[in-house]
């Protein structure tokens, strides 16, 4: 099955302690983005992948990192979680190259993360 | 980044009734997505638009993309208890960057 996959689905942790959320497609897709949920403001993003070792920030990527080693991975590190970060994440994948339609994404079912 | 302003924020409605949603901004989009996100659940994609205009169907859902480019509409005819969900819109500026911009999302509840 074509699949957004994400781990943990849920995280309680505290303030400072380093984390990593897993994000794995088994899509083949290029493109893989980090968003953020929070109530009233939608999704945000946070960091982008158009490529492997190609990664940029989105609108909201302070006190987050990525990496993109293999073309179906795409972690979500947090170096020193604090409690604004508490939110619930998403992972999204997408077949899509720079000047073609885009195709939308597909979303993994997300992690909710709590820092106290 | 741009806005996109979803509307209205929430709804609370009769099994059966019509639904509509939409979306504006200031900026012209080339594409228009429509999701659906189920509690639990991540988005899931619903309607795609590419062209000024376009009216697309997927079963009692109809979609639109307005004329100007700067906004969308959905529609939901006859709904049923499982439409319950948070509906986003999605706008795309350009096919070579990353501008995908969601709207905040619309909450239907469906009262049997």
């Amino acid at each position: 099955e074509a699949q957004v996959t994400q781990n943990p689905r849920y995280l309680i942790t505290v303030t400072g302690k380093k984390l990593t959320v897993t994000c794995s497609q088994n899509m083949n897709h290029e493109y893989m983005s980090w968003y953020r949920q929070d109530p009233g403001l939608g999704l945000r993003q946070i960091y982008y992948s158009m490529n492997v070792e190609v990664t940029d920030k989105g609108d909201v990527p302070e006190g987050y990192k990525v990496s993109r080693k293999e073309k179906r991975n795409f972690p979500l590190i947090l170096e020193s979680p604090s409690p604004n970060q508490t939110s619930l994440y998403f992972c999204a994948s997408s077949l899509r190259r720079p000047q073609t339609i885009n195709y939308g994404y597909t979303f993994g079912s997300g992690t909710r993360l709590t820092v106290v | 980044g741009q806005q996109l302003n979803q509307s209205p924020q929430s709804m609370f409605i009769q099994e059966g009734e019509d639904v509509s949603m939409n979306c504006t901004s200031s900026s012209i989009f080339n594409t228009w997505l429509w999701y659906k996100q189920e509690p639990g659940e991540g988005p899931v994609l619903l309607i795609a638009l590419y062209k000024a205009g376009e009216l697309t169907s997927n079963g009692r859902l109809t979609a639109q993309f307005g004329i100007t480019r700067k906004d969308s509409f959905l529609n939901i005819s006859a709904s049923i208890p499982s439409d319950v969900g948070i509906y986003f819109c999605a706008g795309q500026l350009g096919y070579n960057n990353n501008d995908m911009r969601f709207g905040a999302g619309t909450r239907l509840t469906v009262k049997p």
